[in-house]
C-alpha cells in the first residue's frame, strides 16, 4: 500500500517565522497532490493544488512545490500568523493509483 | 455555490438503530468518497464511488454500506450502529478527467456520530 508521510507531526512556533511543512510520498507515480487545511472538529478546506506537471503553487503567503522525482511535496508559508494554527494535511493519488492516499498532518501552533 | 453537503452535522444514536448520513454534491462530480476520521488514525476511506452504481469498498468497509443512485448524491448507511463506530465523517468529491486523474477533493465539513 502507498503512503504518504508527513513530517514533522507537530511544530510550535513564535509569529512571524517561515515554515516548510515536508510531505513525501513513496512511489513517483503522482497525478498531483493536494495541501489541506484543518481546524479542530472541522473540514478540511483545499489550500493548493499541484498537478503533475506543475513544480509549485502559490496563494498568498502560501506556496506549495512538488518534487516527483524525490516523492516530496513542500508547504512553505511565510511569516506566519496566530491564525495558521490548524493541522495541514496533504492527499495524492499515488502510485498510479486513482484514490489519493493522506497523510496522519502536521498540528501547527503559531503563537503570539 | 459549488459545495459538498453532509447532513446531520451532529448526530448521537443508541446501538443498533439504523442511521443514514447523507451527502451531496452540486458539481457534477463523478468521484464521491466517504471518509472516517479518529484521533491518532488519521482520515480512513470507508467507501468510494467513481459514477452512479458504481461503488467499491475503501480501507474500513465493515459496518457500513453506501448507494449511488443519482450522481449528485451518495448517501453513508449503518444498518446496525455500533459504539466503535463513533467518529467524524467526511464526505468528498472530484471531477475525473481521462486516464483517472482529478482536479482535487472537495470536502463536506463533516458529521460527528456519537453511538452509545
Amino acid at each position: 500500500k502507498q503512503e504518504v508521510t508527513q513530517i514533522p507531526a507537530a511544530l510550535s512556533v513564535p509569529e512571524g517565522e517561515n515554515l516548510v511543512l515536508n510531505c513525501s510520498f513513496t512511489d513517483s507515480a503522482i497525478y498531483n497532490l493536494q495541501w489541506f487545511r484543518q481546524d479542530p472538529g472541522k473540514g478540511l478546506t483545499s489550500l493548493l493544488l499541484i498537478q503533475s506537471s506543475q513544480r509549485e503553487q502559490t496563494s498568498g503567503r502560501l506556496n506549495a512545490s512538488l518534487d516527483k522525482s524525490s516523492g516530496r511535496s513542500t508547504l512553505y508559508i511565510a511569516a506566519s500568523q496566530p491564525g495558521d494554527s490548524a493541522t495541514y494535511l496533504c492527499a495524492g493519488p499515488v502510485g498510479g493509483s486513482y484514490i489519493p492516499t493522506f497523510g496522519r498532518g502536521t498540528s501547527l501552533i503559531v503563537h503570539p | 455555490e459549488a459545495q459538498v453537503t453532509q447532513n446531520p452535522r451532529y448526530l448521537i444514536t443508541v446501538t443498533g438503530k439504523k442511521l443514514t448520513v447523507t451527502c451531496s454534491q452540486n458539481m457534477n462530480h463523478e468521484y464521491m468518497s466517504w471518509y472516517r476520521q479518529d484521533p491518532g488514525l488519521g482520515l480512513r476511506q470507508i467507501y468510494y464511488s467513481m459514477n452512479v452504481e458504481v461503488t467499491d469498498k475503501g480501507d474500513v468497509p465493515e459496518g457500513y454500506k453506501v448507494s449511488r443512485k443519482e450522481k449528485r448524491n451518495f448517501p453513508l448507511i449503518l444498518e446496525s450502529p455500533s459504539p466503535n463506530q463513533t467518529s467524524l465523517y467526511f464526505c468528498a468529491s472530484s471531477l475525473v478527467a481521462p486516464k483517472g486523474a482529478n482536479y482535487g477533493y472537495t470536502f463536506g465539513s463533516g458529521t460527528r456520530l456519537t453511538v452509545v
